[in-house]
């Protein structure tokens, strides 16, 4: 099956730093999406992003899935963005979505 | 939270014990998902979900079963806990015609 690569394992940033997370996959994807974890054990949805690129406030994703890779981006990081970063892919069309997670990214950002 | 319920949402239980966990839907998808998360390997695909009655093997299905006799409920059964399979146990939907998977608020399973 696909295989999910997460880099940085761990990441400690001072408030307000900027941080690229990066995921490698293995295979062709037509289905590529990034989750926050929370320091209370949420998962929370951040993009559906197989190609292109997307932001939502501080935070943006680019997919190039010719070099099978995503990138998320973090600005002005705060508090509140700790927690494991997880990306997430699929190469299952027509079917039933099934999604190989990476490792995560464990972020702490210090006050 | 896209509707999605688990319980229990902690259990303590003995190795050897039968152990049934719920994942409770309100909104009648038709995919529905089990996931185990465990340090250093991310979530992995127990099993899965697509329609009533109709289910198949995810990545770590050994040990594990599964049911689907209603849409809006999928039940994991551990038949005989092992210290192996403490967890924390996620349940994920799939929003009909969706691309992206939703998850519940999770499990924390401890087998002594």
């Amino acid at each position: 099956g696909i295989q999910v690569e997460q880099s940085p394992p761990d990441l400690i940033l001072q408030e307000g730093a900027n941080s690229t997370l990066r995921c490698n996959f293995s295979d062709s994807v037509n289905n590529l999406q990034w989750f926050h974890q929370n320091p209370w054990g949420q998962l929370i949805n951040l993009f559906y992003i197989p190609s292109g690129t997307k932001q939502n406030g501080r935070l943006s994703a680019t997919t190039v899935a010719t070099e099978r890779y995503s990138l998320l981006y973090i600005s002005s990081s705060q508090t509140t963005d700790s927690g494991v970063y997880f990306c997430a892919a699929s190469i299952s069309s027509g079917s039933a979505r099934q999604l190989t997670f990476g490792s995560g990214t464990q972020l702490t950002v210090l006050p | 939270d896209a509707g999605i319920t688990q319980s229990p949402r902690h259990k303590v239980t003995e190795t050897g014990t039968p152990v049934t966990l719920r994942c409770h839907q309100t909104e009648n998808h038709r995919y529905m998902y089990w996931y185990r998360q465990d340090p250093g390997h991310g979530l992995r695909l127990i099993h899965y979900s697509y329609g009533v009655k109709d289910t198949d093997k995810g990545e770590v299905s050994d040990g594990y079963s599964v049911s689907r006799s209603k849409t809006e409920d999928f039940l994991l059964t551990l038949e005989s806990a092992t210290s192996s399979q403490t967890s924390v146990y996620f349940c994920a939907i799939l929003p009909t015609g969706g691309e992206t998977q939703y998850f519940g608020p999770g499990t924390r399973l401890l087998v002594l």
